[in-house]
């Protein structure tokens, strides 16, 4: 158990519906990152947020939102579900902000299949 | 965006034997970490090992070395003694402190035969 936690672990859906994922980060971080990994475009950075402030943004769709809570969990939500978003999402977090470390830890990703 | 290169789409080691994973990246920000995360078929990403880019040694975290070499900018994971654990998808990636952004390589599958 890595410590950051992501639910559901599996996800089906129809096409133009909408998801949530979770993911808690582990103790004592702040950074929750968001990657989408697909056969096709490999590993892609979505979104970062420090301590409930979005800090950086990748390559993620407008149909794509993320927001971290109080409590730091973070949510990213998914709407208007097209096939081509059927893909890994790994949440990761860090203790770092402004200044990373390396102790980036990935949970164990939620596989989003669109049917 | 920056570019992170793994030129091996897959690779076979016997077990026991050393391999080492290729990567080159390519950035001209002066401050940047470089990393290795392994994936097992279970698709949970692992990560190995790290080395900054002013370090002088090069990083090593048990039987996982990172063969840096700046100026070639290249950062290649060494595994010795490989075990059938080992089998796996590496990837490597870069981050740059400046803009706070992760690129990750397109992964190297790796499969140790018995």
């Amino acid at each position: 158990d890595s410590g950051v936690t992501q639910t559901p672990k599996h996800l089906i859906t129809a096409t133009g519906q909408r998801v949530t994922l979770r993911c808690s980060p582990r103790s004592g971080d702040l950074s929750v990152y968001w990657y989408q990994q697909s056969l096709d475009q490999g590993l892609q950075f979505l979104i970062h947020y420090y301590n409930g402030e979005e800090r950086a943004k990748g390559n993620i769709l407008e149909r794509f939102s993320a927001q971290q809570f109080p409590d730091l969990h973070s949510e990213l939500n998914l709407s208007s579900l097209e096939l081509g978003d059927s893909a890994l999402y790994f949440c990761a977090s860090s203790v770092g902000g402004d200044r990373l470390n390396y102790g980036y830890t990935f949970g164990s990703g939620t596989r989003l299949t669109v049917v | 965006a920056q570019k992170i290169t793994q030129t091996q789409p897959g690779m076979f080691v016997q077990e026991k034997e050393a391999v080492t994973l290729d990567c080159t990246y390519d950035t001209s920000d002066p401050s940047y970490g470089l990393f290795w995360y392994k994936q097992p078929s279970s698709g949970e990403m692992i990560f190995l090992i790290y080395q900054g880019s002013y370090d002088q040694q090069n990083a090593t975290e048990g039987r996982y070395s990172l063969n840096f070499q700046k100026a070639r900018k290249s950062a290649n994971l060494v595994i010795s003694a490989s075990q059938l654990g080992d089998s796996a998808m590496y990837f490597c990636a870069t981050l740059l402190y400046n803009f706070n952004k992760f690129y990750f390589g397109s992964g190297t599958k790796l499969n140790v035969k018995p």
